[in-house]
């Protein structure tokens, strides 16, 4: 699975939007993107996944780049629940395992 | 209803005991998951087991068994505690046969060795 780079820590106001970037540069052509968060103390909760295409659900938005070098989480109203670390792995459609790296660590402000 | 659970919440105990973590899903899924946080919180996958057979060992020692009496359960049981064994473990489920799927994770288990 491919490398992954995010910052290690953001901040972000409480009602704006949350935008974190991830760093996938030696991703292959059947690797997908997934982000994850963990909430401190709890386990890693899926919240969304992609390959090519931008990708919205009721937690996110996921934006990839044409060449799919990079991409962005947007937590479009964040509030303080969405305090947590954010995970973003690359991984093949059938991969059995996640390969967490060390994350963002988001912090809601009020 | 509780999707992937895991008991106990809390273990502790000291070095050279034998103890058993256990895990449940309710999802039907196939494919269950042990992943060990150490202090550092990096997160690694230790096994994968699909419909009861292991498919995943990630280089773990042989202290380290995973069981799987049946494809809703996935119990790891641990040999000769040592220091280095304490960590928060979490279980998790997946469902197999499609191409792309998420992996939901129980709460986890906070084992302290003194």
């Amino acid at each position: 699975d491919a490398k992954t780079t995010q910052p290690p820590s953001m901040d972000c106001a409480e009602g704006r939007a949350a935008n974190l970037p991830c760093n996938h540069s030696t991703i292959s052509g059947n690797e997908y993107v997934y982000w994850y968060r963990q909430i401190h103390s709890q386990g890693p909760q899926y919240i969304i996944h992609g390959l090519k295409n931008n990708e919205t659900n009721e937690m996110a938005s996921l934006i990839i780049t044409e060449d799919r070098k990079s991409s962005t989480l947007i937590l479009p109203h964040a509030t303080l629940r969405d305090t947590a670390v954010y995970y973003c792995i690359v991984r093949v459609a059938y991969g059995e395992k996640l390969t967490f790296g060390t994350g963002t660590r988001l912090t809601i402000i009020p | 209803d509780t999707a992937v659970s895991q008991t106990p919440k809390y273990l502790v105990t000291q070095m050279g005991n034998d103890k058993s973590i256990k895990c449940e899903q309710n999802l039907g899924h196939d494919t269950m998951y042990w992943y060990k946080q150490d202090s550092k919180k990096f997160l690694k996958i230790m096994f994968s087991y699909n419909n009861k057979e292991l498919i995943i060992n990630e280089t773990v020692p042989n202290r380290f068994s995973p069981k799987s009496p049946d494809k809703a359960h996935l119990n790891l049981h641990i040999n000769s505690l040592e220091l280095g064994d304490s960590a928060v473990y979490f279980c998790a489920s997946s469902p197999a046969g499609t191409s792309t799927y998420e992996q939901y994770f129980g709460p986890g288990t906070r084992l302290t060795v003194t």
